[in-house]
């Protein structure tokens, strides 16, 4: 069974701070996207990385592919309670268009 | 443009009745996606098709679930007989050439 892990599960943070979150596998992928999802939502695409070691900047988001594309982050600088919400993680396997999705992880930014 | 439509919104059944979801994809999109996502499980994908033809249904959970692409603005995902387990948010995505996915806002199913 293919597993994406993300950590942490939740993360409440003061507006301002900084945070990471990570998405893990034993997988290879052949790309990687990071979704937001907000209650009563579908999942919305916030990036896709496709090359090992790749790092894309969206404003104050940056997410990097780890080299063996098996893993990857998520930073986010100086956190807004607009940044709130569920972050996903979902990879495609090798070869395929078959999506495995991290398991999650719950963002709470206080103002 | 219109994005990728779901309906209905929300569903509520009693075991054993026939459920039908439906699913217009974003126009030009090549590739649809079923998702199902409960809190235990997270977001499964269930199925998907490329120019209407089905690639993969490993994730279709038994054969009372079945899903088809009759053309390429319409999908539908139909459970017979529907079951309490059953209850989720079932998510359709549209993308071109599989990459970026376009979510839909979601069927939300409750079988009691």
């Amino acid at each position: 069974t293919q597993l994406l892990e993300q950590s942490p599960q939740f993360l409440s943070i003061q507006e301002g701070e900084n945070l990471t979150v990570y998405c893990n596998s034993s997988s290879v992928f052949s790309s990687l996207q990071w979704y937001r999802q907000e209650p009563g939502e579908g999942p919305v695409l916030l990036v896709t990385v496709v090359t090992g070691g790749e790092v894309k900047k969206l404003k104050r988001l940056t997410f990097q592919f780890g080299d063996a594309r098996k893993d990857s982050s998520l930073h986010i600088t100086a956190a807004q309670p607009g940044d709130t919400g569920l972050y996903l993680c979902a990879g495609a396997l090798r070869g395929t268009y078959k999506y495995i999705f991290g398991t999650g992880t719950r963002l709470k930014v206080l103002a | 443009d219109a994005g990728v439509i779901q309906s209905p919104r929300h569903e509520v059944t009693e075991m054993g009745q026939e459920v039908t979801l439906r699913c217009k994809p974003i126009s030009g999109h090549d590739y649809l996606f079923w998702y199902r996502q409960t809190m235990m499980r997270g977001l499964e994908l269930l199925i998907y098709f490329n120019n209407n033809v089905p690639i993969d249904d490993s994730g279709m959970p038994e054969d009372r679930f079945s899903a088809k692409m009759p053309n390429a603005s319409f999908s539908t995902l139909k459970i017979q007989p529907s079951e309490p387990r059953d209850s989720a948010v079932y998510f359709c995505a549209s993308s071109i050439q599989g990459y970026e996915q376009y979510f839909g806002p979601g069927t939300r199913l409750t079988v009691t």
